[in-house]
């Protein structure tokens, strides 16, 4: 079964940095695109950023780039989103899914993660 | 990076269609056969319902149908039941590793 653990989100005062973890299990994660999505409260769905499949290759959201970097470590089946120069506009549910023909076919449950003073 | 349009609002009736568009560009929706949508309940994570414009995940009902005609995306939701009100969402590769979401749907079952 297809598991995807998010962990890491918190309060973080604005300009902070925060780092989210994804932990996948169930399948071959060394061998699968990844991508982070967020939701802000009661908003939709917003892509955020991909990585593929040995990390060599990434991509990002206007809104997001050159403050977030997206990376995995494949040893530890794990998928990582560093957040810098945090806004409260960042403020949203963060998921991890796993792509599967161009879509985000398996979701995480999400983490919180809230930008306020 | 323009998010996709859908309308904020659909409804139908137990047993009725509804059918919920998606309007892109020729650089995102109507370039790529790349395009899924999703069903995202009150507080759960967003679930995988097409993809591919109109292929079926594994123990997804087949009430649930896609297509695709130029730039606009559908997905058309059959024989309406109580347990299909919920916020959906499309979603298309628009190139060069970027991928966009709509701005979502919420279908409500009258």
């Amino acid at each position: 079964e297809v598991q995807l653990v998010e962990s890491g989100g918190d309060l973080v005062q604005p300009g902070g940095s925060l780092r989210l973890s994804c932990a996948a299990s169930g399948f071959t994660f060394s061998n699968s695109w990844m991508h982070w999505v967020r939701q802000a409260p009661g908003k939709g769905l917003v892509w955020v950023s991909h990585i593929n499949s040995d990390g060599s290759s990434t991509n990002y959201a206007d809104s997001v780039k050159g403050r977030f970097t997206i990376s995995r470590d494949n040893a530890k089946n794990t998928l990582y989103l560093q957040m810098n120069s945090l806004r409260a506009e960042d403020t949203a549910v963060y998921y991890c899914a796993r792509d599967q023909y161009y879509s985000n076919y398996y979701w995480g449950q999400g983490t919180l993660v809230t930008v306020s003073s | 990076q323009s998010a996709l349009t859908q309308p904020p609002s659909a409804s139908g009736s137990p047993g009725q269609s509804v059918t919920i568009s998606c309007t892109g560009t020729s650089s995102d929706v109507g370039g790529y056969n790349y395009v899924s949508w999703y069903q995202q309940h009150p507080g759960k994570a967003p679930k995988l319902m097409i993809y591919e414009v109109s292929k079926w995940p594994s123990g997804v009902p087949d009430r649930f149908s896609g297509s695709k005609s130029g730039n606009t995306a559908s997905l058309t939701v059959s024989g309406l039941q109580a347990e299909d009100e919920a916020e959906y969402y499309c979603y298309s590769y628009a190139g060069s590793n970027n991928w966009v979401f709509g701005g979502g749907t919420k279908l409500t079952v009258l």
